[in-house]
């Protein structure tokens, strides 16, 4: 079956400490996105890639570093930087930056 | 730069239709897509348009597009609680850059 995968669901960080957030897809995608969803809020946009060892930061970057040195992963890393990183990550990937976008079940960060 | 807007939420009974709005900004916006977001999953989408179209049915599912004044509608039929939801409307722009809204939490009372 062709997807996108997120984990771990569920994580919890100390003050401090750098975690990284996986996304895996099959679906032979060249795009891959970031996003941070708080709660009653739309999605926002941390980091993009649309193809393979390149990556644009989006609205929000500040604390964040991503890498895309396979066409199927994009994992996320937020950093001690990140003020105020408890928040619901979703990945996405698409075909091209105007396609369809295909998430993830997103992970669940937070910080204690 | 883009600006997308939906009402916060729309309680229905069941059985009847839904509607859910939206309104964008960038008149260049190509692609307009709905997606549904159940709690504590990821987004699933439902269906899209193309800003050349005005209409485009789909099952229960009827997306209305006025281009003129940028406004967006999603119709569900025969509302049913496993519609209950919250619906993200998402406006890209040819250069591929993705606006979406803050959401509409549909809830459907039996």
């Amino acid at each position: 079956d062709g997807g996108i995968t997120q984990s771990p669901k569920y994580l919890f960080r100390k003050e401090g400490q750098n975690v990284t957030l996986s996304c895996e897809q099959n679906l032979n995608h060249d795009a891959m996105y970031w996003y941070r969803q708080d709660p009653g809020q739309g999605l926002r946009l941390i980091y993009y890639s649309q193809i393979v060892n390149d990556f644009q930061k989006g609205d929000i970057a500040e604390g964040y570093s991503v890498s895309r040195e396979k066409k199927e992963s994009f994992p996320l890393t937020v950093t001690s930087a990140q003020k105020n990183p408890t928040a619901f990550y979703l990945c996405a990937s698409s075909t091209g930056t105007s396609g369809a976008k295909f998430f993830g079940p997103g992970t669940r960060l937070t910080v204690l | 730069g883009e600006d997308v807007e939906q009402s916060l939420f729309l309680s229905v009974r069941e059985g009847d239709s839904s509607v859910i709005n939206c309104t964008y900004t960038d008149s260049s916006s190509t692609y307009l897509y709905w997606y549904k977001q159940e709690p504590g999953a990821g987004l699933q989408l439902l269906t899209y348009i193309f800003s050349n179209m005005d209409m485009k049915q789909d099952q229960r599912l009827t997306v209305l597009l006025n281009k003129k004044d940028k406004h967006l509608s999603l119709r569900i039929a025969d509302t049913q609680t496993g519609d209950s939801a919250i619906y993200f409307c998402a406006a890209t722009s040819n250069a591929g850059k993705s606006t979406f809204g803050d959401g509409t939490t549909l809830t459907v009372k039996p």
